[in-house]
């Protein structure tokens, strides 16, 4: 079946650093990708999406570029802040049937100052 | 707008005791869903219900029961506690069936002893 493996954590940097976090998927149609973000003690939210090969996801200055020929999507952002500690979860839908969003396991990010 | 509530917070059980978690949303979704996240593994649906009155099984159903009492509300019932059941549930909920985006509670933290 379809599923998202991601980079195990824990990540630790310093504030102003360089983040990737990588993500990548198996999946035998076409699907949507996501990535959520989770703060402490809070549910997780919607951080960027791509929806088809090449589209970039952005937003809050973290982007993900969707390539199908990798099979990858990869978080990444120039320039961490220590408000952006939070556990970060890659997903995927299958474009079909949104009631099965497959998650990976979760990265831990925490950003020192 | 108070977006997805869910009670309790917490939650300590012994094996074999029943609770049921409640989850309520404002946003007037159709779609509602239960998630458990395990370490390392994830979030992994249980039980979802794309509109009031239907409920369907999701990938790890087992133990569990499920209520869409109406439009706002979808609980999720454990009948007899196993250690195994020990996690943190999320319910969740989207505007329609396949939304994209879906909005998280901030979760309910279940030990069974």
């Amino acid at each position: 079946g379809d599923s998202v493996t991601q980079m195990e954590g824990p990540v630790t940097l310093s504030e102003e650093a360089f983040l990737t976090i990588n993500c990548t998927y198996t999946a035998t149609g076409y699907p949507s990708l996501f990535w959520y973000v989770q703060y402490p003690g809070e549910g997780l939210q919607l951080l960027l999406k791509a929806t088809k090969a090449d589209d970039k996801g952005s937003n809050k200055g973290f982007e993900a570029t969707y390539r199908k020929e990798t099979t990858s999507f990869h978080l990444e952002k120039g320039s961490v802040q220590v408000s952006d500690s939070a556990v970060y979860f890659c997903a995927l839908s299958d474009g079909l049937n949104n009631n099965d969003m497959r998650f990976g396991a979760g990265t831990r990010l925490t950003v020192k100052p | 707008n108070a977006g997805v509530t869910q009670t309790p917070k917490f939650q300590v059980l012994k094996t074999g005791q029943s609770m049921t978690l409640q989850c309520a949303q404002d946003m007037n979704h159709n779609s509602m869903y239960w998630y458990r996240q395990d370490p390392g593994m994830g979030l992994r649906l249980i039980y979802y219900s794309a509109s009031e009155g239907t409920t369907d099984k999701g990938e790890v159903p087992n133990g569990y029961n499920v209520s869409r009492l109406n439009k706002r509300e979808f609980s999720l019932r454990l009948e007899s506690a196993a250690p195994s059941q020990t996690s943190v549930y999320f319910c969740a909920s989207s505007e329609v069936p396949g939304s994209d985006e879906q909005f998280f509670g901030p979760g309910t933290r279940l030990t069974v002893l």
